[in-house]
């Protein structure tokens, strides 16, 4: 079974403190790795796709990379608006997505 | 927005009620999913129709009955809910197969469902 396993559970930040969160995973067979964004009340956001380990993709503050085993979700010099619960997923060969519980990020300016 | 919508975004009803969540999709995209999130549990997937053909159940209680009449509109019927069903039932939709598909799916903003 497909397992996602995010670290911390929750990070506060001070504005422009940069830290990282992490997704560590097990899968039968990788088709991609999705990171998201879910502000309270909203259904998630995309952010990126992952699919082979070495892959880095950014967007604006936040770089995603990807090794075989995890993937890391770095947040360079956060601002209040980064706040929000980052969600780690990942995809199998037959398509199923399975989710981890999520990273809520706290950034105080 | 993200192309998916849902209907309604709150719903509070009681044990004995029958209530419908609708979703629709904007996007062209030929699966759909329902999943259900609790608070501080990973997402949980309920249903997925690819080509607007059941293809999982993730062994959800009968209570819940999903039905998929074209592959832009999914809808999830409720009855005889119990109180520990309240969660926020999130509705996606993504592409599945071809060459070149980032297969990401895109959520819409939820239904926040209390039962009491």
């Amino acid at each position: 079974e497909d397992q996602v396993t995010q670290s911390p559970e929750a990070l506060r930040l001070q504005e422009g403190e940069s830290s990282s969160l992490n997704c560590s995973y097990t899968v039968s067979g990788l088709r991609g790795l999705f990171w998201y964004r879910q502000d309270p009340g909203k259904g998630p956001e995309f952010l990126f796709t992952l699919y082979s380990a070495g892959e880095e993709k950014e967007k604006e503050r936040l770089k995603a990379t990807l090794t075989k085993k995890e993937s890391f979700l770095h947040i360079t010099a956060p601002k209040p608006e980064d706040s929000a619960t980052y969600l780690c997923a990942v995809q199998d060969n037959d398509y199923k997505l399975s989710f981890g519980a999520g990273t809520t990020v706290t950034v105080r300016a | 927005e993200t192309g998916v919508t849902q209907t309604p975004r709150h719903l509070v009803m009681g044990m004995t009620n029958k209530k419908s969540l609708k979703c629709e999709q904007h996007l062209g995209h030929n699966a759909m999913y329902w999943y259900k999130q609790s608070a501080k549990k990973p997402l949980e997937l309920m249903f997925v129709y690819n080509f607007k053909e059941q293809t999982e159940n993730n062994s959800v209680p009968s209570r819940f009955s999903p039905e998929c009449p074209n592959s832009s509109h999914l809808f999830l019927h409720l009855h005889t809910l119990q109180p520990e069903d309240s969660a926020l039932y999130l509705c996606a939709s993504s592409q599945i197969g071809g060459t070149g598909s980032s297969y990401e799916q895109y959520f819409g903003p939820g239904t926040r469902l209390t039962v009491t």
